[in-house]
């Protein structure tokens, strides 16, 4: 266990259905990560939030909302999906501001759009 | 844009041998260097990082890094089957801290 979880792992859902991802870490960090993964692509980074402010929007659609209530919480608000947006979608925490910037990953949750 | 280059393999090695991992990257400013290894269907998880040049070991697992040459590699010594993942070099960009991933190269153990 790495100090991040993620609910649900595994999440099947319609293209009219809305859903929320949830991630929370226990690691003292400040700041916090939405990465998706899709197959045979690399990572895709998708929103930063430090201290709870958001500072990068990788250009994704806004059928993705993120939410980070504190430094510890981040979730994905999803809605009115499609098909390729199936992937596991990782959550990552890491220590804003050091050199290192070690990201430490959550289980992830596998998303399924149908 | 800042690239992270990775060989996708499969990279196959037998059981005991030296598995030997390659990373190339573009940005000159990038400080900070790691190596995530990733079960299928598990998330990355950080096995070494690395910031000044040369050598750096944990374990059967040395990283060495080249900033001249803008290399980074992974090495693993007496490479057992439970090694077999893909494994993902990652940098950071040297102006925002984000890290940039490479698309990974899985390796093959075999017994």
């Amino acid at each position: 266990e790495t100090g991040v979880t993620q609910t649900p792992r595994h999440l099947v859902m319609g293209m009219t259905n809305k859903k929320s991802l949830k991630c929370e870490q226990h690691l003292g960090h400040n700041a916090m990560y939405w990465y998706k993964q899709s197959a045979k692509k690399p990572l895709e980074l998708m929103f930063v939030y430090n201290f709870k402010e958001q500072t990068e929007n990788n250009s994704v659609p806004s059928r993705f909302s993120p939410e980070c209530p504190n430094s510890s919480h981040l979730f994905l608000h999803l809605h009115t999906l499609q098909p390729e947006d199936s992937a596991l979608y990782l959550c990552a925490s890491s220590q804003a501001g050091t050199s290192g910037y070690e990201q430490y990953f959550g289980p992830g949750t596998r998303l399924t759009v149908t | 844009q800042k690239e992270v280059e990775q060989n996708s393999g499969p990279l196959s090695v037998p059981e005991g041998a030296i598995a030997s991992l390659n990373c190339t990257y573009s940005d000159r400013g990038s400080q900070s260097f790691f190596w995530y290894r990733q079960y299928s269907g598990k998330s990355p998880e950080l096995i070494m990082f690395i910031y000044s040049n040369g050598d750096k070991e944990d374990g059967r697992f040395t990283a060495q890094l080249n900033k001249a040459s803008q290399y980074v590699s992974l090495l693993i010594r007496d490479s057992q089957p439970s090694d077999s993942a893909t494994y993902l070099c990652a940098v950071n960009d040297g102006n925002t801290g984000k890290l940039i991933f490479g698309q990974g190269t899985t390796l093959q153990v075999k017994p």
